[in-house]
């Protein structure tokens, strides 16, 4: 498998503009979690689903965000406005669901993370 | 309700031994590390469940104290690949989220 992936890499744009970041998650992974990682305030958990569905959006900072995940292999995250505080890196990381005969939790493989400047 | 990791950071020797905390002031259900190299993403290591169930890294190991409510990752006889920085992640309730620790930067030299 691919593992996740993210797109773009990179991304410059100026204030006000929207953004959106899109993720494609390890095929069969019941999970999908958003993070944004800063110098400041470290990793934190944005939002996540499990089989689509938003479970818990507690870690969106503002209005401005927002996120999809219209079928099991994407999801996006969008910024509209985007100011230059959004400026981070945002990864995208995939897990299975916890098994019954297995493990009670399993690992969360991230994307290589989509670098966002916001000018 | 951010875990405290100590150290802050630790430069080492390849083949030295090193032991990283990670501490909560709430009751965990669950404890998670992942090692992040500069420029890239996070990559597991260990989880560590309430109740002893453990899942992990073939050469690296890990302690889980419920009444502490702390966890400890060693590295034993580290190799320039094990450089990076160390996250902890935390959950309380069995709930997926995680809160994550501010980071272990570990530099190893050879």
């Amino acid at each position: 498998d691919a593992g996740v992936i993210q797109s773009p890499r990179h991304e410059v744009t100026e204030m006000g503009q929207e953004v959106t970041l899109r993720c494609k998650p390890i095929s069969g992974h019941d999970y999908l979690f958003w993070y944004r990682q800063t110098m400041m305030r470290g990793l934190e958990l944005l939002i996540y689903f499990n089989n689509n569905v938003p479970i818990d959006d507690s870690g969106m900072p503002e209005d401005r965000f927002s996120a999809k995940m219209p079928n099991a292999s994407f999801s996006t995250l969008k910024i509209q406005p985007s100011e230059p505080r959004d400026s981070a890196v945002y990864f995208c990381a995939s897990s299975l669901a916890p098994g019954l005969a297995g493990p009670s939790y399993n690992e969360q493989f991230f994307g290589p993370g989509t670098r966002l400047t916001v000018l | 309700q951010q875990p405290v990791q100590s150290p802050q950071a630790v430069i080492l020797r390849e083949g030295e031994d090193a032991v990283i905390n990670c501490s909560s002031s709430k009751a965990l259900y669950s404890v998670h590390w992942y090692r992040q190299k500069h420029g890239e993403a996070p990559v597991f290591l260990m989880i560590l469940l309430k109740g002893g169930e453990q899942k992990g890294h073939e050469k690296i190991s890990a302690s889980f104290n419920e009444k502490k409510q702390q966890s400890s990752l060693y590295l034993t006889a580290s190799q320039l690949s094990y450089s990076g920085t160390y996250f902890c992640g935390t959950e309380f309730d069995s709930n997926y989220q995680l809160i994550w620790g501010a980071g272990t930067k570990l530099i190893i030299k050879p």
